[in-house]
């Protein structure tokens, strides 16, 4: 089993459809977690921070299921420019040592 | 505040030979990490610097190495290049190596033909 599992879609969506993206990690001492945005032959941008509690960021939702070991990706209203592949990043730390993962990113494309 | 900074934009190169790429990390930032991002895959961890030390590699030959120096910007060296060495390569800075949530530069692209 991968350590970070992203489904890399595309999902396509029309304007103004809600949208969820999941990310599986398999270590469950995983302590912290974010996501970003990579536009097309950009560099990836750090979109939020994920947070046990969840979080939100004007259309964006993240959350954190510690027991089924994911995270999620929610975006309401989609905008055409919300087009990009968003990676989810898992952190693991022990004594120091951090391991920090990318997810292969999901696909995400909104359609006029 | 200036970002991370990467040069050159584009390299390219033929195989066998030798690339240098540049990083500058924002300022006050000492850990530097360098990611390759091959297309279709995810990003994959290469190194982390740490005041002038290597601190950790990825599942990576050795002919992929790098150093920091004193002003804690970066270089990272690829060896004898193959053809699927081409991707685009990421470095990201963060305080005293533990991640807040990496700010990347904006990447140096290598084609190797």
């Amino acid at each position: 089993r991968k350590e970070v599992e992203q489904d890399p879609g595309p999902f396509n969506v029309p304007e103004g459809a809600t949208v969820a993206f999941n990310c599986t990690y398999s270590n469950s001492a995983s302590q912290s977690f974010f996501w970003y945005r990579q536009d097309c032959r950009k560099e990836p941008k750090l979109l939020m921070s994920v947070y046990s509690s969840g979080n939100e960021d004007g259309r964006f939702t993240a959350q954190l299921n510690r027991a089924s070991q994911y995270i999620s990706l929610l975006i309401r209203d989609s905008k055409l420019s919300d087009s990009a592949t968003y990676l989810c990043v898992v952190i693991f730390y022990s004594g120091g040592y951090q391991k920090v993962t990318f997810g292969i990113g999901t696909k995400l494309q909104v359609i006029p | 505040e200036a970002g991370v900074t990467q040069s050159p934009t584009h390299l390219i190169k033929t195989r066998g030979q030798q690339a240098t790429l540049r990083c500058s990390p924002i300022s006050g930032h000492t850990s530097v990490y360098w990611y390759q991002q091959a297309l279709g895959l995810g990003l994959q961890f290469l190194l982390w610097y740490d005041e002038g030390e290597e601190r950790n590699r990825g599942n990576f030959p050795p002919r992929f190495s790098g150093r920091q120096f004193p002003n804690y910007s970066s270089e990272l060296n690829v060896n004898a290049l193959e053809l699927e060495d081409s991707a685009l390569y990421l470095c990201a800075s963060s305080l005293e190596g533990r991640y807040y949530g990496y700010t990347f530069g904006s990447g140096t692209r290598l084609t190797v033909v």
